[in-house]
C-alpha cells in the first residue's frame, strides 16, 4: 500500500500564496495516477476542493487550484484568506490500488 | 440534491462489533456509476480510508482493516452498511460516507468511542 506525505503545517500571510504538495510512495505521478485534494475545518466533514488532480467543484474558490509540481500533486492557494485556515487532505488513488490518504497539512493563516 | 446521512450507535464495548449505515437520498445507489466508501477519522487525527462498495456488491477494503471489516449495500433501502469487528479503543473515531470517483458528497460523520 503506498503512503502519501504532506507537509504537517503551513504558514501563508493574508492575501499571499502557498502551495501544499502530495507525494507518494510509488514514486513520479504517471498516468493512471489520481489526486483529491479536501478542505476540513473543526468539527466540519471535509469538503472536496480538487479531483482528478486538477479539477475543481463547483463550489472550489477560483484562488484554489490543482496541479502536478516536481512530481507530486499540488494544491496552490492564491490570495488566501482568512476562512482558508484549515486542515488540507490529499488522496491518493492509483489503478489497481487502495484509495491512501495523506496524514494532512495544518494551514494557518497569519 | 444528493445526501449522506450516517447512523448507529455512538458506543460500542471493546471486542464487540461496530455495526453503522449511510443512507443516502438524491440519489440511486442501483444506478449509480460511482464506489461509495467509508472514511475514519480518530479525534484529532487525520483521515482514513476504510473501503468501498459497488451496487454491484463488489468491495475494496484497507489492507490494514480487511480482516475485520465488511462492507454491504442494501439498494432496495438505498443504503451502505459497515461492519467493524472485534472493535478496540484504537477504533474510536468519527466515521463518515462519501460518494467515491469525484469524492463531491460526504455525509456529516458520526462519532463512535470504543468504552466499556
Amino acid at each position: 500500500q503506498a503512503v502519501v506525505t504532506q507537509e504537517p503545517s503551513l504558514t501563508v500571510s493574508p492575501g499571499g500564496t502557498v502551495t501544499l504538495t502530495c507525494g507518494s510512495s510509488t514514486g513520479t505521478v504517471t498516468s493512471g495516477h489520481y489526486f483529491y485534494w479536501f478542505q476540513q475545518k473543526p468539527g466540519q466533514a471535509p469538503k472536496t476542493l480538487i479531483y482528478d488532480t486538477s479539477n475543481k467543484h463547483s463550489w472550489t474558490p477560483a484562488r484554489f487550484s490543482g496541479s502536478l509540481l516536481g512530481g507530486k500533486a499540488a494544491l496552490t492557494l492564491s490570495g488566501a484568506q482568512p476562512e482558508d485556515e484549515a486542515d488540507y487532505y490529499c488522496l491518493f488513488s492509483y489503478n489497481g490500488g487502495r484509495p491512501v490518504f495523506g496524514g494532512g497539512t495544518k494551514l494557518t493563516v497569519l | 440534491q444528493l445526501q449522506l446521512q450516517e447512523s448507529g450507535p455512538g458506543l460500542v464495548k471493546p471486542s464487540e462489533t461496530l455495526s453503522l449505515t449511510c443512507t443516502v437520498s438524491g440519489d440511486s445507489i442501483s444506478s449509480s456509476s460511482y464506489y461509495w466508501g467509508w472514511i475514519r477519522q480518530p479525534p484529532g487525527k487525520g483521515l482514513e480510508w476504510i473501503g468501498s462498495i459497488y451496487h454491484s456488491g463488489n468491495t475494496y477494503y484497507s489492507p490494514s482493516l480487511k480482516s475485520r471489516v465488511t462492507i454491504s449495500v442494501d439498494t432496495s433501502k438505498n443504503h451502505i452498511s459497515l461492519k467493524l469487528s472485534s472493535v478496540t479503543a484504537a477504533d474510536t473515531a468519527v466515521y463518515y460516507c462519501a460518494r467515491e470517483g469525484i469524492w463531491d458528497h460526504w455525509g456529516q460523520g458520526t462519532l463512535v468511542t470504543v468504552s466499556s
